[in-house]
């Protein structure tokens, strides 16, 4: 399958945690990963993690992945204005071909 | 080398022209990619290149479409007879062989008129 699925909008106070959820289709995906998107920008690599972990932390930013599920979250602490943007998640099939989830519009309220 | 880069950043044409869009990988990059996207979704797979091969084709990428990566470095995407559906903006993407990381370029908006 192709579908990557994500919520299309979220909002947050400026100092609280932000969460934005994946759900993916390829249980063979080796790697799995979120990009940042700020307008009329391309896309920015902010982490990846790879199939065999459950969880990876690196500064604010923590990913969690539920093989059984198919979920993939990211986790944003202390999340500030300049963290407004649309996350994508991302993963690998078969063909070394990206399939990109629709994105999440995060919006951080001062 | 400071990243993925791509020309023009935005390109303005009628219906009917053709254009071409230029990709600079990150240079020790083997594997350069190629995706269009438009508002509202997330990028759409096109083609990708291992080296100066063409591996791998979207059902998306319709005729009108071509692509090339002469001498295993720069790419060039073509667009033939331009649709005013083809109006997006195009990423391309550079990876290494052996790490699946892709690092994209800043994307060159299309504007069909």
């Amino acid at each position: 399958g192709e579908d990557v699925e994500q919520s299309l909008f979220l909002s947050v106070r400026e100092g609280d945690s932000s969460v934005i959820n994946c759900t993916y289709t390829d249980s063979s995906s080796t790697y799995l990963y979120w990009y940042k998107q700020e307008p009329g920008a391309g896309l920015q690599l902010l982490t990846y993690i790879f199939s065999n972990m459950d969880m990876k932390q690196d500064q604010r930013l923590t990913v969690l992945l539920n093989k059984k599920d198919k979920h993939l979250s990211l986790r944003i602490a202390d999340t500030q204005t300049g963290d407004s943007a649309i996350y994508f998640c991302a993963e690998i099939q078969p063909g070394n071909q990206f399939y990109f989830g629709t994105g999440t519009s995060l919006t951080v309220i001062p | 080398d400071t990243g993925v880069s791509q020309n023009p950043r935005h390109k303005i044409t009628k219906r009917g022209q053709n254009v071409t869009f230029r990709c600079d990988p990150i240079s020790e990059h083997n594997r350069l990619y190629w995706y269009r996207q438009t508002l509202g979704q997330g990028p759409e797979f096109l083609t990708y290149f291992q080296n100066e091969a063409q591996l791998e084709k979207s059902r998306l990428l319709s005729d009108r479409f071509s692509a090339e990566r002469p001498k295993g470095s720069f790419s060039t995407l073509e667009i033939q007879r331009t649709e005013q559906g083809d109006s997006a903006m195009y990423l391309c993407a550079s990876s290494l062989d052996l790490t699946e990381t892709q690092y994209f370029g800043p994307g060159t908006r299309l504007l069909v008129l």
